[in-house]
């Protein structure tokens, strides 16, 4: 059964880190190109950033691409986040994801599996 | 990296059908046929239902359907069910390695 399960989340003070991780299971996980997908509360999914199936390449988007790292340990089967400098804007349900099913009809470009989400609240 | 926009609200009764629009720029939607569309039920974790533009994975309904003209991508679902009544993204591929999400509509089956 695949599983994506994220966790770290929790109540953080601004300026402090955060490390998230995506527990992977079901798959082969050295395989496959992951993603982190944020949503503030209330409102709509923001892409946050990309890592390569090996590691050497990652991408980010513009408004988070100084204060994060994606990471991932494929001999753990376990992709990462840090967070640092946080602010109150990242609060969010942050969601790990990647495409794996329609992954065999050539496309890399959605995203057809997600975990369930970890909630970061950043508050004094 | 600008959202891409999305009408905020669409309802249509159970049977009918309804169309919601994305519309990005030539750096993303319409630079790319890699535009995919997203139900997420409140609490829940997104479920994607269109992927390269008009692709449905497996197990999702033939009422849902994608297309795209220009800078501008659509998601239609006919015959509207309760169990459609949900929060949809689309998402477009912006080069780069990147993606960027639509606003986000919500669908109200009255």
């Amino acid at each position: 059964q695949v599983r994506l399960v994220e966790s770290g989340g929790g109540v953080v003070q601004p300026g402090r880190s955060l490390r998230l991780s995506c527990a992977v299971s079901g798959f082969t996980f050295s395989s496959y190109a992951m993603h982190w997908v944020r949503q503030a509360p209330g409102k709509g999914l923001e892409w946050v950033a990309v890592i390569s199936s090996d590691g050497s390449l990652k991408y980010y988007a513009d408004s988070v691409k100084d204060r994060i790292t994606i990471s991932r340990d494929n001999s753990r089967n376990t992709l990462y986040v840090q967070m640092n400098s946080l602010r109150a804007e990242d609060t969010a349900v942050y969601y790990c994801a990647t495409t794996l099913h329609i992954a065999a009809a050539g496309t890399s470009h959605a995203f057809d599996i997600w975990g369930q989400g970890t909630t970061v609240t950043v508050s004094s | 990296q600008s959202a891409l926009t999305q009408p905020r609200s669409v309802s249509g009764s159970p049977g009918q059908s309804v169309t919601i629009s994305c519309t990005g720029s030539s750096s993303d939607v319409g630079g790319y046929n890699y535009v995919s569309w997203y139900q997420q039920h409140p609490g829940k974790a997104p479920k994607l239902m269109i992927y390269d533009v008009t692709k449905r994975p497996s197990g999702v309904p033939d009422r849902f359907s994608g297309s795209k003209s220009g800078n501008t991508a659509s998601l239609t679902i006919s015959g509207l069910q309760a169990e459609d009544e949900a929060d949809y993204y689309c998402c477009s591929y912006a080069g780069s390695f990147t993606f960027v999400f639509g606003t986000g509509t919500k669908v109200t089956v009255l």
